[in-house]
């Protein structure tokens, strides 16, 4: 079974400053995906980024970019410049993949409360 | 393009009651996934359908069940309700499963 952990249960930063949120994941697999999404307090959960593991290059939208480090297997977000809408719970999710196919399961860690302060 | 609609967005049961969730997936997706949010288990994966066949389903009990029709819609059901049953559910579509799912905003469910 795959496990996520998020370390950081709270987190705060300067608005335009930078953070980093991390995550790290313990599987088996060597094919799968991961994701971060964000849950501000409208309750929606938001797909922030995305990375397949078989990618060496990391991900980035815009001021999001990921740090995948699969030998290690971490997964850590970087949101750059960041703005008061960017306060919100972030969850880093796992999802295998096969040539079976997906298991079409998310599995997520206990998620990291961002607070972006003016 | 509307997003994924869940009804009702609060819900208040009594204990031993059952309740049925709905779920519009967003027009075009065809999987269809359910969770459990708690603060204390956090998000749990309850099952997830396409093509109106479960494909997977999370380790929680037979009182937990689901089902999706011809037109993706899904719904998904608790009978007799327990105060631990109390939580936020989500539902999640998406048209091919690695692209990621989008989030409807949940039903709240208390039960009391």
């Amino acid at each position: 079974a795959q496990t996520v952990t998020q370390s950081q249960p709270e987190m705060s930063v300067q608005e335009a400053e930078t953070v980093t949120l991390s995550c790290t994941y313990d599987t088996s697999e060597s094919n799968y995906y991961l994701f971060w999404y964000k849950q501000p307090p409208s309750r929606q959960m938001i797909l922030v980024i995305r990375q397949e593991a078989y990618k060496q290059q990391n991900a980035t939208e815009n001021r999001f970019s990921v740090n995948f480090q699969k030998a290690a297997k971490s997964f850590s977000l970087k949101i750059s410049d960041s703005q008061l809408g960017d306060t919100a719970m972030y969850f880093c999710a796992f999802m295998k993949h096969g040539s079976g196919g997906s298991n079409y399961k998310l599995t997520f860690g206990k998620g990291t409360l961002l607070t972006v302060n003016p | 393009k509307a997003g994924v609609t869940q009804t009702p967005r609060y819900l208040i049961k009594t204990r031993g009651q059952q309740v049925t969730l709905s779920c519009s997936p967003i027009s075009g997706h065809r999987s269809v996934s359910w969770y459990q949010q708690t603060p204390g288990q956090g998000l749990q994966f309850l099952f997830e359908y396409f093509s109106e066949t479960q494909r997977n389903k999370g380790n929680f009990p037979g009182r937990f069940s689901g089902r999706q029709f011809s037109n993706s819609r899904s719904e998904m059901n608790v009978s007799t309700l327990e105060l631990g049953d109390s939580a936020l559910y989500l539902c999640a579509s998406s048209r091919i499963d690695s692209y990621g799912y989008t989030f409807g905003s949940g039903t709240r469910l208390t039960v009391v």
